[in-house]
């Protein structure tokens, strides 16, 4: 079964707004990460958590881990228009597998 | 610095025809390499992972096989190629993803079956 779940499945914001991204799995992980995905490209790793943290920054971006909720939220602030991607999260889920949710569409409006 | 190359980025096959994808490393020794399909507007669906040469996991039952000739190199076939084959198809590769290292994608290959 699909390990991680993002949600909204598309969001549209106007630039200079900050964009909120969720993801909730299923069993337990050892870390949490994000990608991001410009149209027809491959992802891009963005940034990584592990099960023992509760949050992270990385420029622009803020990732937090509830491990008791089994959930993560991905935080762009001031957005700009070139954020406008996908954005998948992704779990250890078994053995050497990446288990990807089935992503947020992110549009943001110059 | 390690790259994947993945090709081709395009393809158009009919119905019935054989395929072959390919996928290869550099940079890196013993990757764990993986096959994703992404159908329009969706996740990505775990195809095939392999953490060692000739090593090969399934996920899901289907028209499609995956082989690992050497080391770095990941190959993606099909005898016969079905209309439901039809998706965007991703490489990529990891060293450990439990030691929480990233995986890194090739560009993709956008296969139409006709």
């Amino acid at each position: 079964s699909q390990q991680g779940e993002e949600d909204p499945q598309a969001l549209s914001i106007q630039e200079g707004e900050n964009a909120t991204m969720n993801c909730s799995y299923k069993t337990s992980i050892n870390n949490l990460q994000w990608y991001r995905q410009n149209s027809g490209r491959g992802l891009v790793h963005l940034i990584l958590i592990r099960s023992n943290e509760r949050e992270k920054h990385s420029g622009r971006l803020r990732v937090t881990l509830d491990t008791s909720k089994k959930s993560s939220s991905l935080l762009i602030t001031a957005s700009r228009a070139a954020d406008t991607a996908s954005y998948f999260c992704a779990t250890d889920g078994y053995g050497q597998n990446f288990v990807f949710g089935p992503g947020t569409r992110l549009s943001v409006l110059p | 610095s390690q790259t994947i190359h993945q090709w081709p980025a395009t393809l158009v096959q009919p119905v019935g025809s054989p395929l072959s994808l390919e996928c290869t490393v550099e940079g890196t020794s013993n990757p764990n390499l993986y096959w994703y399909r992404q159908a329009a507007g969706r996740g990505l669906q775990l195809l095939f992972y392999s953490v060692g040469i000739g090593q090969i996991s399934s996920e899901v039952p289907q028209n499609l096989s995956a082989s690992r000739p050497q080391d770095r190199q990941f190959i993606l076939s099909s005898k016969k190629l079905l209309l439901s084959d039809s998706g965007f198809y991703l490489c990529a590769w990891s060293v450990d993803i439990l030691l929480g290292l990233e995986a890194f994608f090739g560009q993709g290959t956008r296969l139409t079956v006709v």
